[in-house]
């Protein structure tokens, strides 16, 4: 069956500070991992896109990692920001039809 | 322009009403998607269009009727909605549907939809 899984569930940080965010997916045939950044009540907003080949990818202070071997992704978070504030979703494109398949996502809280 | 637009922001509406969500996007995308998300929840795929035409339908319930005028808009109809249909509604869009690589898939903001 392919599923995303995320963790942790929930995450409060202090400004400033640096997280890492994780993801596990078994998705076949597997095309490409992206991470979303939502808003409460808003749209998914892209970060991140990577594809099999690909290790890493930034978007500033963003970083994500991808190992294809074990079939896992980090979303690292440098200097975080009260803005930074959101639910992270990890998401895999994949299967027979090349469908989105989303993880539940991490909320993230930045205190000031 | 890489912005999706959606209209209405809110809506609330009775369980015998007929209401309809639109959405739109100017980037020359031809696929487009309607996604439902409960809160804490991840958004649930409900139906593709590609290249005007319905492509994928997640066993959605015929209460919810997608329709695509054309390459830009995209519409849900609603008839007839359940409380549990309450949730906010997500329009999506991309270049290709399917295995396409790195096509990257463009939100909008959604509508908050609550079913009396």
């Amino acid at each position: 069956k392919n599923q995303v899984e995320q963790s942790p569930q929930s995450l409060i940080i202090l400004e400033g500070k640096n997280c890492t965010l994780q993801c596990n997916y078994t998705v076949s045939p597997f095309s490409n991992l992206r991470w979303y950044k939502q808003d409460t009540g808003r749209g998914p907003v892209s970060l991140t896109i990577m594809t099999f080949s690909e290790n890493t990818k930034s978007n500033g202070r963003y970083t994500a990692t991808l190992d294809a071997d074990t079939k896992q992704s980090s979303l690292h978070i440098t200097a975080s920001q009260l803005s930074d504030s959101a639910s992270y979703i990890c998401v895999a494109t994949g299967g027979s039809q090349g469908n989105l398949i989303f993880g539940k996502g991490t909320k993230l809280s930045v205190k000031p | 322009d890489t912005e999706v637009t959606q209209t209405p922001k809110h809506l609330v509406m009775g369980m015998t009403n007929k209401k309809s969500l639109k959405c739109e996007q100017h980037m020359g995308h031809r696929a487009m998607y309607w996604y439902k998300q409960k809160a804490k929840k991840p958004p649930e795929l409900m139906f593709v269009y590609s290249y005007e035409k319905l492509s994928i339908n997640e066993s959605v319930p015929s209460r919810f009727s997608p329709e695509c005028p054309n390459s830009s808009l995209l519409n849900l109809h609603l008839h007839a909605l359940q409380p549990e249909d309450s949730a906010l509604y997500l329009c999506a869009s991309s270049r290709e549907t399917g295995q396409a690589g790195t096509d990257t898939q463009y939100f909008g903001p959604g509508t908050r939809l609550t079913v009396l």
